[in-house]
């Protein structure tokens, strides 16, 4: 069965701090990985990752694949209130139109 | 540019009662369309996908149904509403990319 798994479920940090947060995956026929960003309502779309050792960077948020270890991080650093969300990954894999994602990441920045 | 809307933003139901909860998406055509459940503020869970008019599939054996009766009309109905049936209900729409992209979800409460 598909899996992605998030860790850890919930992490607590100061303002300015650089947290990295994890996904791995087990899926037939892996094409990509996504990274999302809930806060309220609806999640909106971070990064897309298909080639294993390239990373993408959106300001102080970057992400990186490696599918040697079947895994892929988040990475923000210098940290705001702002960034307090859940964040989700969630895996595409060949031949389905449809994503699996993980539990998600609760992130919350204290001032 | 497209849009997706969902509606209602917030529903309290009784047990046993019937449900139907509405999304559509403008601005683009033959769109693949996804109805996901997340509870408490965790993953999300695909309840039911589709890629054209009249086609369903269905990920998980539970209470409710989905129907797509317009090319960009996707609704997620039940006939006796469980107690387990609450949560927040969320929309999702893809076109030739991977990226799905998220309406602003119902949060359903069933009492």
């Amino acid at each position: 069965e598909d899996k992605v798994v998030q860790s850890p479920l919930s992490l607590v940090v100061h303002e300015g701090d650089t947290v990295t947060l994890n996904c791995s995956y087990e899926v037939t026929n892996f094409r990509s990985l996504l990274w999302y960003k809930q806060e309220k309502k609806a999640p909106t779309f971070l990064f897309m990752l298909t080639s294993s050792g390239i990373e993408k960077k959106s300001g102080r948020l970057s992400s990186i694949l490696d599918k040697k270890e079947l895994s892929s991080i988040l990475n923000i650093t210098a940290t705001q209130t702002g960034d307090s969300a859940i964040y989700l990954c969630a895996a595409y894999f060949q031949g389905a139109q449809k994503l699996v994602f993980g539990q998600g990441t609760r992130l919350t920045i204290n001032p | 540019s497209q849009t997706i809307h969902q509606w209602p933003a917030t529903l309290v139901q009784p047990v046993g009662s019937p449900l139907s909860l509405e999304c559509t998406v403008e601005g683009t055509s033959n769109p693949n369309l996804y109805w996901y459940r997340q509870a408490a503020g965790r993953g999300l869970q695909l309840l039911f996908y589709s890629v054209g008019i009249g086609q369903i599939s269905s990920e998980v054996p539970q209470n409710l149904s989905a129907s797509r009766p317009q090319d960009r009309q996707f609704i997620l109905s039940s006939k006796k509403l469980l107690l387990s049936d609450s949560g927040f209900y969320l929309c999702a729409w893809s076109g030739l990319a991977v990226e799905q992209f998220f309406g602003p979800g119902t949060r359903l409460t069933v009492l």
